[in-house]
Order: structure tokens, then C-alpha cells, then sequence
């Protein structure tokens, strides 16, 4: 049973638009939730973070939202490049001892940023 | 400053074989997770190294163990390979802390078993 879910496996954008991808998460003791982008051949680049006491975490031209009743996540990226393009990972994770536990990912949407 | 490093890049085995993968987390980091990443899936969590104990496992078998050493460096130990166990191999690293701490992960390493 997957508790983290990104139900778009794709996504196509046109550049300089804003792209926009949804993750939905069941456990309600996920307390940390993360984005990572990844290229092929590399390991995961993290992009951006937000704890679940807060609803929005900007850093440039990426911005997480957090709904907590409604159990969903999104990434904002505006205005997208092409060097955008690869695919995105959700990520959550329980506290654990008090630091962070197992991180839990979805299967990832892969994002086309066409110029 | 070096981030998490991981080698060999590739390696193919046959089944039945044992493997042995390593990884150098990021400097002054001081905790290392092992994930499986198989084609088209997300990376699974196989287990976490801190202190040089095995502090969380995922469902993963027993032919999967692992090591940390003093200098925090981990190796990722597979027995008796199975077809099923090709896959991305990724380490990644953290400092534990406030619960929020962030994994950085490696390059990986890719494993065929034939």
C-alpha cells in the first residue's frame, strides 16, 4: 500500500509557465515532507523542504504547499526552464528518536519544460 | 566541500553472488541510509547507519546487511543475488538532529544481476 502517491506520471509545460506537481500522503505521522529532483544517471538533487507546522516554504522560483486536513502536498516552479526538465520525487518522513526518520517517495512525475 | 560519494558506478554479478557496495557520506555528516531504487519506482529505504548501528530497517530480507565505520563511511552488503535484486543502489547522508534534517544523496551505484 503506497502512503506517499504522485498520481501524474508525466507533466508538459511551456516555458516560462508555472508547473505545478501534487503529492498525496495516507500516515498521518509523516511530520517532514521533501522534493527532490533527479537527472538521469545521478542520485536525487534535493530541491526544497516544509515541516508540518508550516503551510508554505518558498526558495526562489520553487514553492511547497502544505494541506495537512486534506493530506496533499504540491510543488510550484515559476516561472519553469527547461533545464526544469527531469523527474520529481515527493518525499515524507516520520520523526524518529527526534531527528528524521526513513524518508517514504513517491514514483515520481517526470516534468517537460518545452522552449 | 565533497558531497556523499558512492562507488563502484556499476557492477554486474550473477546470481548466487555476494556484492558489496560503499559509500563516503557528505563532510561532517554523521548518518547514512541505503535505498533501492528499481526502474520506474521510487527509491525504497533499505535501512539507516548511525553510531555504527543499524537504527531503522525497511522490509527488506536478511541478505541484505550493512556496516558504518568510525570514519562514518557505510558499506551496503547483498548475499545470494537474485534477478530481483537489480536496481539503483543509492546511499545518502544526513546529521541527526532536529527531525528535520535533510538526506543528500550519491550518485549510486547500478547493479545488474544476470
Amino acid at each position: 500500500d503506497q502512503q506517499v502517491k504522485q498520481n501524474s506520471p508525466s507533466l508538459s509545460v511551456q516555458e516560462g509557465r508555472i508547473s505545478i506537481l501534487n503529492c498525496d500522503y495516507t500516515n498521518s505521522m509523516f511530520d517532514y515532507f521533501l522534493w527532490y529532483k533527479k537527472y538521469p544517471a545521478e542520485g536525487p538533487t534535493f530541491l526544497i523542504s516544509i515541516s508540518s507546522i508550516k503551510d508554505k516554504n518558498e526558495d526562489g522560483r520553487f514553492t511547497v504547499f502544505l494541506n495537512k486536513s486534506a493530506k496533499h502536498l504540491s510543488l510550484h516552479i515559476v516561472p519553469s526552464q527547461p533545464g526544469d526538465s527531469a523527474v520529481y520525487f515527493c518525499a515524507a518522513s516520520p520523526n524518529y528518536g527526534g531527528s528524521q526518520g526513513n524518508l517514504i517517495f513517491g514514483k515520481g512525475t517526470k516534468l517537460s519544460v518545452k522552449p | 566541500d565533497a558531497g556523499v560519494t558512492q562507488s563502484p558506478t556499476h557492477l554486474i554479478k550473477t546470481r548466487g553472488q555476494q556484492v558489496t557496495l560503499r559509500c563516503s557520506p557528505k563532510s561532517g555528516h554523521d548518518t547514512v541510509s541505503w535505498y533501492q531504487q528499481a526502474l520506474g519506482q521510487g527509491p525504497q529505504f533499505i535501512f539507516q547507519y548511525y553510531e555504527e548501528e543499524e537504527r531503522q530497517r525497511g522490509n527488506f530480507p536478511d541478505r541484505f546487511s550493512g556496516h558504518q565505520f568510525p570514519n562514518y563511511s557505510s558499506e551496503l552488503n547483498v548475499n545470494a543475488l537474485l534477478l530481483g535484486d537489480s536496481a539503483l543502489y543509492l546511499c545518502a547522508s544526513s546529521l541527526v538532529g532536529t527531525g528535520q534534517e535533510t538526506q543528500y544523496f550519491g550518485p549510486g551505484t547500478r547493479l545488474l544481476v544476470l
